[in-house]
């Protein structure tokens, strides 16, 4: 199964800033997905990032809050833009390989705490 | 209506003891994927076992069973001679394979095993 790589594990921010994750994958994959875990809640899709292509969002997810980039197939970025308390979350970053019996294999995650 | 429904936020077990974890899904799709995954403390999501819509056994790895009841739609998961390092929030998860990669996540079982 894939490695997948994940920066910065845990930070704590200001309201205000930004934020940027990175996800780094040992081997090319076409789609990359963006959760989001509130705390002590389930995943929640925010995007799938698709190489040389626009991310595509989900309802109640909005670009210029959470942009991302995807500039080959082993690498991605979400950026946390304009924090706020709410935004404290557990991010995590998927890959999928694509086939039925496969699943997805995440990230350790990005532990985001805003003051 | 919920693609994946936990209805037990949260159960003890002790340790040694089995325990099994509910999981029941909403699909109109034929071909589909079922999944369980670990999260610990420490927020990875860590991949436990698949079945698919059309295999005919249950899937097994290790100590983790699946349950896999097709016309009444559930999937339980079955942890056999639990240890203390099967603490951790557990979420059920399914891929309709018609519809792409989306995976749909359940709200989460927290097991507890108890010394």
């Amino acid at each position: 199964s894939a490695v997948i790589s994940q920066k910065p594990s845990r930070d704590i921010c200001q309201r205000g800033t930004s934020l940027t994750i990175q996800c780094q994958v040992d081997s090319q994959v076409t789609m990359m997905f963006w959760y989001r875990q509130q705390p002590g809640q389930s995943l929640t899709l925010i995007a799938t990032a698709n190489q040389g292509s626009e991310a595509t969002y989900e309802s109640g997810f909005v670009i210029d809050k959470f942009p991302i980039s995807r500039p080959n197939l082993t690498f991605s970025t979400l950026t946390v833009s304009n924090m706020s308390p709410e935004d404290s979350s557990i991010y995590l970053c998927s890959v999928s390989a694509g086939t039925d019996n496969q699943p997805q294999h995440f990230g350790d995650g990005t532990r985001l705490s805003i003051l | 209506a919920q693609k994946i429904t936990q209805t037990q936020p949260g159960m003890f077990v002790q340790e040694k003891e089995a325990v099994t974890l509910d999981c029941t899904y909403d699909t109109s799709d034929q071909s589909y994927g079922l999944f369980w995954y670990k999260q610990p403390s420490s927020g990875e999501m860590i991949f436990l076992i698949y079945q698919g819509s059309y295999d005919e056994q249950n899937a097994t790895e290790g100590r983790y069973s699946l349950n896999f009841q097709k016309a009444r739609k559930s999937a339980n998961l079955v942890i056999s001679a639990s240890q203390l390092g099967d603490s951790a929030m557990y979420f059920c998860a399914m891929r309709e394979n018609l519809i792409g990669n989306q995976f749909y996540f359940g709200t989460g079982t927290s097991l507890t095993v108890i010394p």
